[in-house]
């Protein structure tokens, strides 16, 4: 049974930098076939798609955002870590990460983490 | 970048069938999966691969995809189903996710 749960700050300043964890069990991120993805939600809008990563540490990065997020992996601490840069009140919401079943075969987010919300204000 | 567009809002009677629709540019020739979010609570894959349900998911849901347009169908719908929905496919040129706006199911 797949498990994934955020965590990380619930309020940053505009400007700083924002890291968040998910942590995980009952995948390997060094087993072939298997990623993460990080996704977004402000309060009461849609989901955004923020980045994934492959277990063969191949980066996936939203266009929009490309230039603020790293997504990294620890496969020793089955982690995955998302930094973003320069925050802004916009990025209110509530951050999840989720597996990604079957890497490159489409198969859909299908296990995700409760959720962990982020304020930026000052 | 690709984009995905769904209706703001669907409404359906109880026992009825309702159909969620999202486009996009040759949706068909890509793969589509759908979330299911309740309020407070995080989503959930009801349909992959645009008509496969995972384990758990009730026979009522159903997808299909082709030409520019997917579709989620719930047949005999529940006063439980009454959630946003999201369709997701990826850019096949760049592996990128994207989602659709979400649609809001009524069960009046």
């Amino acid at each position: 049974q797949i498990t994934l749960k955020e965590s990380g700050p619930t309020l940053v300043k505009p400007t700083q930098t924002l890291t968040l964890t998910c942590s995980f069990s009952g995948l390997s991120l060094s087993t072939s076939g298997e990623g993460v993805a990080w996704i977004r939600q402000p309060p009461g809008k849609a989901l955004e798609w923020l980045a994934l990563i492959y277990w063969n540490d191949d980066k996936r990065y939203s266009p929009s955002l490309r230039s603020r997020v790293t997504i990294t992996k620890d496969t020793s601490k089955n982690q995955v870590v998302l930094t973003m840069t320069n925050m802004d009140p916009v990025d209110t919401a509530t951050y999840y990460c989720a597996h990604i079943a079957e890497a490159y075969y489409h198969y859909g987010l299908d296990v995700w983490g409760q959720g962990t919300t982020v304020t930026v204000s000052s | 970048s690709y984009e995905l567009t769904q209706p703001p809002s669907v409404s359906v009677s109880p026992g009825q069938t309702a159909t969620i629709s999202c486009s996009g540019d040759k949706l068909g020739d890509k793969y589509v999966c759908w979330y299911q979010q309740k309020p407070g609570q995080s989503p959930v894959l009801v349909i992959y691969q645009d008509y496969k349900r995972p384990s758990g998911i009730p026979e009522r849901f159903s997808g299909s995809n082709s030409g520019n347009t997917a579709t989620l169908t719930i047949s005999g719908t529940q006063g439980m189903d009454e959630a946003d929905y999201y369709c997701q496919a990826w850019d096949s040129s760049t592996e990128d996710v994207v989602f659709g706006g979400g649609t809001k199911l009524s069960v009046l």
